[in-house]
Protein backbone atom coordinates (compact mmCIF):
# COMPACT_ATOMS: atom_id res chain seq x y z
CA UNK A 1 0.00 0.00 0.00
CA UNK A 2 1.75 3.14 -0.92
CA UNK A 3 -0.75 5.29 0.91
CA UNK A 4 -1.99 7.77 -1.80
CA UNK A 5 -5.65 7.14 -1.76
CA UNK A 6 -7.68 8.11 -5.17
CA UNK A 7 -11.34 7.85 -5.48
CA UNK A 8 -13.44 6.76 -7.56
CA UNK A 9 -11.47 4.10 -8.72
CA UNK A 10 -13.52 3.37 -11.49
CA UNK A 11 -16.04 6.29 -13.45
CA UNK A 12 -18.25 6.11 -16.50
CA UNK A 13 -19.65 8.66 -18.12
CA UNK A 14 -20.46 10.03 -21.60
CA UNK A 15 -18.77 12.55 -23.98
CA UNK A 16 -19.28 16.20 -23.32
CA UNK A 17 -19.59 15.61 -19.08
CA UNK A 18 -17.59 17.12 -16.73
CA UNK A 19 -16.14 14.54 -14.10
CA UNK A 20 -14.06 15.28 -10.57
CA UNK A 21 -11.27 12.80 -10.01
CA UNK A 22 -9.67 13.02 -6.04
CA UNK A 23 -6.47 12.56 -4.55
CA UNK A 24 -5.31 12.44 -0.73
CA UNK A 25 -1.74 12.15 -0.68
CA UNK A 26 0.97 10.41 1.67
CA UNK A 27 0.99 11.51 4.96
CA UNK A 28 3.69 14.52 5.11
CA UNK A 29 3.80 14.55 1.47
CA UNK A 30 3.26 18.46 0.27
CA UNK A 31 3.71 17.55 -3.42
CA UNK A 32 0.85 15.68 -5.64
CA UNK A 33 1.35 14.58 -9.57
CA UNK A 34 -1.72 13.74 -11.82
CA UNK A 35 -0.39 11.35 -14.81
CA UNK A 36 -2.42 10.09 -17.60
CA UNK A 37 -2.00 6.14 -18.35
CA UNK A 38 -2.78 5.13 -21.97
CA UNK A 39 -1.70 2.13 -24.42
CA UNK A 40 -0.21 4.82 -27.03
CA UNK A 41 1.14 7.30 -24.97
CA UNK A 42 1.89 5.70 -21.60
CA UNK A 43 2.33 7.17 -18.38
CA UNK A 44 2.08 11.21 -19.05
CA UNK A 45 2.86 13.60 -16.68
CA UNK A 46 -0.22 16.33 -16.43
CA UNK A 47 0.42 18.73 -13.97
CA UNK A 48 2.38 19.19 -9.96
CA UNK A 49 0.77 21.26 -7.38
CA UNK A 50 3.36 21.94 -4.36
CA UNK A 51 1.36 22.97 -0.71
CA UNK A 52 -1.34 24.30 -2.93
CA UNK A 53 0.50 25.99 -5.52
CA UNK A 54 0.60 24.76 -9.21
CA UNK A 55 4.28 24.08 -9.78
CA UNK A 56 4.70 22.54 -12.64
CA UNK A 57 2.47 21.57 -15.81
CA UNK A 58 3.02 18.82 -18.77
CA UNK A 59 0.78 17.95 -21.54
CA UNK A 60 -2.33 18.96 -19.67
CA UNK A 61 -5.77 19.94 -22.36
CA UNK A 62 -6.73 22.81 -21.59
CA UNK A 63 -10.14 21.30 -20.39
CA UNK A 64 -8.58 19.83 -17.76
CA UNK A 65 -7.80 21.52 -14.44
CA UNK A 66 -6.50 20.51 -10.99
CA UNK A 67 -5.92 22.34 -7.63
CA UNK A 68 -4.58 21.05 -3.92
CA UNK A 69 -6.51 22.35 -1.10
CA UNK A 70 -5.21 23.42 2.62
CA UNK A 71 -5.61 19.98 3.69
CA UNK A 72 -3.48 18.84 1.08
CA UNK A 73 -5.97 16.35 -0.90
CA UNK A 74 -6.22 17.46 -4.69
CA UNK A 75 -8.57 16.99 -7.08
CA UNK A 76 -8.61 16.40 -10.82
CA UNK A 77 -11.75 18.09 -13.16
CA UNK A 78 -12.37 17.06 -16.68
CA UNK A 79 -14.31 19.02 -18.98
CA UNK A 80 -16.32 17.99 -22.08
CA UNK A 81 -15.05 15.13 -22.25
CA UNK A 82 -13.88 13.12 -25.77
CA UNK A 83 -13.94 9.67 -25.87
CA UNK A 84 -9.70 10.20 -26.36
CA UNK A 85 -9.93 11.05 -22.95
CA UNK A 86 -10.75 7.35 -21.88
CA UNK A 87 -7.68 6.35 -19.71
CA UNK A 88 -6.19 5.80 -16.19
CA UNK A 89 -5.16 8.84 -14.26
CA UNK A 90 -2.80 8.51 -11.52
CA UNK A 91 -2.01 10.23 -8.46
CA UNK A 92 1.42 10.09 -6.88
CA UNK A 93 2.74 12.10 -4.10
CA UNK A 94 6.22 13.14 -2.76
CA UNK A 95 8.22 15.13 -0.38
CA UNK A 96 9.19 17.53 -3.04
CA UNK A 97 11.97 19.87 -2.11
CA UNK A 98 14.21 16.95 -0.70
CA UNK A 99 14.53 15.10 -4.71
CA UNK A 100 12.17 12.42 -3.10
CA UNK A 101 11.04 9.57 -4.97
CA UNK A 102 6.97 9.70 -6.13
CA UNK A 103 4.74 7.05 -4.83
CA UNK A 104 1.54 6.21 -6.48
CA UNK A 105 -1.82 5.62 -6.16
CA UNK A 106 -3.88 3.07 -7.41
CA UNK A 107 -6.09 4.87 -10.25
CA UNK A 108 -8.83 6.35 -11.54
CA UNK A 109 -10.32 4.03 -14.88
CA UNK A 110 -12.16 6.99 -16.60
CA UNK A 111 -14.31 5.36 -19.54
CA UNK A 112 -16.44 7.28 -21.72
CA UNK A 113 -19.30 6.31 -23.74
CA UNK B 1 12.43 11.22 -30.12
CA UNK B 2 11.12 10.36 -27.63
CA UNK B 3 13.23 11.12 -24.01
CA UNK B 4 12.98 7.75 -22.61
CA UNK B 5 12.83 4.72 -24.21
CA UNK B 6 12.10 1.28 -23.81
CA UNK B 7 11.41 -2.03 -25.22
CA UNK B 8 8.17 -2.73 -24.83
CA UNK B 9 8.23 -6.72 -24.79
CA UNK B 10 6.50 -8.71 -24.09
CA UNK B 11 9.61 -10.51 -22.61
CA UNK B 12 8.79 -13.88 -21.66
CA UNK B 13 11.00 -16.17 -19.15
CA UNK B 14 11.01 -19.53 -17.12
CA UNK B 15 11.29 -18.74 -13.66
CA UNK B 16 14.90 -18.69 -12.00
CA UNK B 17 16.48 -16.79 -14.85
CA UNK B 18 18.12 -13.26 -14.69
CA UNK B 19 16.06 -10.70 -16.11
CA UNK B 20 17.53 -7.77 -18.03
CA UNK B 21 15.59 -4.62 -18.70
CA UNK B 22 16.54 -1.71 -20.80
CA UNK B 23 16.28 1.89 -21.29
CA UNK B 24 18.03 5.07 -23.25
CA UNK B 25 17.12 8.25 -22.42
CA UNK B 26 18.13 11.50 -24.39
CA UNK B 27 17.59 14.23 -21.69
CA UNK B 28 21.25 15.00 -20.42
CA UNK B 29 19.70 17.06 -17.73
CA UNK B 30 18.54 13.56 -16.19
CA UNK B 31 19.78 12.82 -12.57
CA UNK B 32 17.33 10.80 -10.92
CA UNK B 33 16.36 6.92 -12.26
CA UNK B 34 13.87 5.25 -10.88
CA UNK B 35 12.29 1.52 -11.46
CA UNK B 36 8.50 0.86 -11.12
CA UNK B 37 6.63 -1.90 -11.40
CA UNK B 38 2.98 -2.20 -12.49
CA UNK B 39 0.85 -4.68 -11.58
CA UNK B 40 -2.30 -5.36 -13.64
CA UNK B 41 -4.97 -2.74 -12.78
CA UNK B 42 -2.91 -1.76 -10.18
CA UNK B 43 -0.49 1.83 -9.45
CA UNK B 44 2.70 1.87 -10.22
CA UNK B 45 5.15 0.85 -7.49
CA UNK B 46 8.20 2.36 -6.72
CA UNK B 47 11.03 -0.74 -7.14
CA UNK B 48 14.31 1.00 -7.47
CA UNK B 49 15.51 4.51 -7.24
CA UNK B 50 19.12 5.75 -8.09
CA UNK B 51 21.06 9.18 -8.59
CA UNK B 52 24.99 8.67 -10.02
CA UNK B 53 26.49 6.62 -12.19
CA UNK B 54 26.98 2.73 -11.20
CA UNK B 55 24.78 0.02 -9.55
CA UNK B 56 22.53 -0.51 -6.62
CA UNK B 57 21.72 -4.06 -5.43
CA UNK B 58 18.11 -4.42 -3.72
CA UNK B 59 17.72 -7.90 -3.11
CA UNK B 60 17.25 -9.57 -6.13
CA UNK B 61 16.98 -6.55 -8.10
CA UNK B 62 19.99 -4.30 -9.65
CA UNK B 63 19.54 -1.41 -10.79
CA UNK B 64 22.88 -0.28 -13.41
CA UNK B 65 22.77 3.72 -14.64
CA UNK B 66 25.51 4.88 -17.61
CA UNK B 67 25.19 8.37 -17.91
CA UNK B 68 27.91 8.30 -19.90
CA UNK B 69 26.07 6.50 -23.07
CA UNK B 70 22.32 7.48 -21.19
CA UNK B 71 21.64 3.88 -20.75
CA UNK B 72 19.95 2.25 -17.79
CA UNK B 73 19.28 -1.24 -16.74
CA UNK B 74 17.18 -3.21 -14.46
CA UNK B 75 18.53 -6.62 -13.65
CA UNK B 76 16.26 -9.34 -11.59
CA UNK B 77 17.92 -12.41 -10.89
CA UNK B 78 16.59 -15.79 -9.71
CA UNK B 79 13.02 -14.68 -11.28
CA UNK B 80 9.47 -15.25 -9.99
CA UNK B 81 6.45 -15.90 -11.18
CA UNK B 82 5.06 -12.98 -9.11
CA UNK B 83 7.72 -10.60 -10.68
CA UNK B 84 5.27 -11.02 -13.44
CA UNK B 85 4.60 -7.32 -14.11
CA UNK B 86 4.78 -4.22 -17.00
CA UNK B 87 8.26 -2.60 -15.69
CA UNK B 88 8.87 0.91 -16.36
CA UNK B 89 11.79 3.56 -16.51
CA UNK B 90 11.69 6.85 -15.72
CA UNK B 91 14.04 9.80 -14.85
CA UNK B 92 13.81 13.39 -14.07
CA UNK B 93 15.98 16.23 -13.59
CA UNK B 94 15.76 17.35 -10.05
CA UNK B 95 16.13 20.84 -8.82
CA UNK B 96 12.96 22.47 -9.38
CA UNK B 97 11.57 19.84 -11.66
CA UNK B 98 10.27 16.88 -10.29
CA UNK B 99 8.47 16.23 -13.17
CA UNK B 100 8.71 12.40 -14.26
CA UNK B 101 9.25 11.44 -18.01
CA UNK B 102 8.46 7.60 -18.04
CA UNK B 103 9.33 5.21 -20.78
CA UNK B 104 6.36 3.39 -22.22
CA UNK B 105 6.97 -0.27 -19.99
CA UNK B 106 7.84 -3.52 -20.53
CA UNK B 107 5.78 -6.74 -20.01
CA UNK B 108 7.50 -9.26 -17.94
CA UNK B 109 6.16 -12.78 -17.64
CA UNK B 110 7.88 -15.06 -15.73
CA UNK B 111 6.55 -18.86 -15.82
CA UNK B 112 6.39 -21.90 -13.10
Amino acid sequence: DSGVTQTPKHLITATGQRVTLRCSPRSGDLSVYWYQQSLDQGLQFLIQYYNGEERAKGNILERFSAQQFPDLHSELNLSSLELGDSALYFCASSVAGLDQPQHFGDGTRLSIL
Amino acid sequence: QKEVEQDPGPLSVPEGAIVSLNCTYSNSAFQYFMWYRQYSRKGPELLMYTYSSGNKEDGRFTAQVDKSSKYISLFIRDSQPSDSATYLCASYSGGSNYKLTFGKGTLLTVNP
